[in-house]
């Protein structure tokens, strides 16, 4: 299975600052990766597909890119509905297989 | 409006047996692939497994290999999923989504899937 591999694990940023999360695979997935934000007891959300493709309604400061082993999930200027949980998840091969996640708090 | 709406989950003894349900509508189910996915209290999440449209084939992930059996019924709109000789550690909130296209690899005659669209959850709890 290919291990996904997010850092950090956790941190705290201020509103209005821009954040980066990186994702590791632990071999190739070209750029067949995703991005979900779930907050506490809600269903995870899809932003972003394709290492960097916004999906539809998402707003435009979350940004990704990334291809092969190496990608980050970037927020440009947080917002308050912002602090939340975010994965990666590779779709490149079964089993399909998410990061740890990266839990977003408010400093 | 899309949506997936789970239900079936509920307590179970170490070994017992239980059957989720999806119930799809705003889409037509039977021309997507379909997931499962997991989450353990406190803990990330895990995908469990994946029909295709007409149920031909399936994937899981190994912890559920042999236990579980996903399913579906397309005149229903509705994707289910048996879960068999339950443990502990399936102890957890139970997702339905829709998977969405992402890419096809010609040479292996293979299509990419993100999932898309999510249910709320069915929680599964498995103690004595």
């Amino acid at each position: 299975a290919i291990r996904m591999t997010q850092s950090p694990s956790s941190f705290s940023a201020s509103t209005g600052d821009r954040v980066t999360i990186t994702c590791r695979a632990s071999q190739g997935i070209s750029s067949y990766l995703a991005w979900y934000q779930q907050k506490p007891g809600k269903a995870p959300k899809l932003l972003i597909y394709a290492a960097s493709t916004l999906q539809s309604g998402v707003p435009s400061r979350f940004s990704g890119s990334g291809s092969g082993t190496d990608f980050t999930l970037t927020i440009s200027c947080l917002q308050s509905e912002d602090f939340a949980t975010y994965y990666c998840q590779q779709y490149y091969s079964y089993p399909l297989t998410f990061g740890q996640g990266t839990r977003l708090e408010i400093k | 409006e899309v949506q997936l709406v789970e239900s079936g989950g509920g307590l179970v003894q170490p070994g017992g047996s239980l059957r989720l349900s999806c119930a799809a509508s705003g889409f037509t189910f039977s021309s997507y692939w379909m997931s499962w996915v997991r989450q353990a209290p406190g803990k990330g999440l895990e995908w469990v497994a994946n029909i295709k449209q007409d149920g031909s084939e399936k994937y899981y992930v190994d912890s559920v290999k042999g236990r579980f059996t996903i399913s579906r019924d397309n005149a229903k709109n509705s994707l289910y999923l048996q879960m068999n000789s339950l443990r502990a550690e399936d102890t957890a909130v139970y997702y339905c989504a829709r998977d969405e296209a992402g890419g096809y690899d010609r040479l292996r005659n293979y299509y990419y899937y993100y999932m898309d669209v999510w249910g709320k959850g069915t929680t599964v709890t498995v103690s004595s």
